[in-house]
């Protein structure tokens, strides 16, 4: 079955600065890669999504990049800031079956 | 967009009572829900898949007989923990698909507290 890495685990950033978050996932038959926000005490929250035939997908100071011949995808967070601070979590699907999540990472925007 | 309602939000029992959670698609029908359960600080575990009408297919070494799901409509999925005792105490989440087929939508999560 998909197995999802994502790195790195925790992440410390100055607010401004960028956050890179990366996952790679093992079946080339996923296409179907969404990240979710995650506060203390709440569900996930989607924040974008990408679909194995675009390369890239942007919306304002977040966007996610997919190289499906390396089976690795990306979160770029741009000028970060202090409401950023959360746990992100990528996931895989082949959008019929249920989504397999990464192990998440712990964002810290510092002020 | 699509919102899915799950209640409670925290519920606290005694070890031995048995507990439902609720999740509801608020907006859209819902063919296919899912349960996850997610302990401090990991991530997310696939329980168990809710297919409206159908008997729930459960993820290798989820107790079908402790966790009880029902699908009775196309905008409600119910999880029972019976029996319950204090390792079930979790944070238990929904997610159902919408009907762009790719969109997962997910619940506000239950806190379980078993006593």
């Amino acid at each position: 079955g998909e197995n999802v890495e994502q790195h790195p685990s925790t992440l410390s950033v100055q607010e401004g600065d960028s956050a890179v978050i990366k996952c790679t996932y093992s079946d080339s038959a996923s296409n179907y890669f969404p990240w979710y926000k995650q506060e203390l005490g709440k569900g996930p929250q989607l924040i974008i999504d990408i679909r194995s035939n675009v390369g890239e997908k942007k919306d304002q100071r977040i966007a996610v990049t997919l190289n499906k011949t390396a089976k690795h995808f990306s979160l770029h967070i741009t000028e970060t800031q202090p409401e950023d601070s959360a746990v992100y979590f990528c996931a895989a699907s082949k959008g019929n079956t249920p989504l397999v999540f990464g192990k998440g990472t712990r964002l810290s925007v510092i002020a | 967009g699509a919102v899915v309602s799950q209640h409670p939000s925290r519920v606290i029992c005694k070890s031995g009572t048995s507990v439902k959670i609720e999740c509801r698609s608020l907006d859209f029908q819902a063919t296919t829900m899912f349960w996850y359960r997610q302990f401090p600080k990991k991530s997310l575990m696939l329980m168990a898949t809710s297919n409206e009408g159908s008997k729930a297919t459960y993820e290798q070494g989820v107790e079908k007989d402790k966790f009880l799901i029902n699908h009775a409509s196309l905008t409600l999925s119910t999880l029972t923990v019976t029996s319950a005792h204090p390792e079930d105490s979790s944070f238990y989440i929904c997610s159902a698909r919408t009907g762009d087929h790719y969109g997962y939508t997910f619940g506000s999560g239950t806190r379980l507290t078993v006593v």
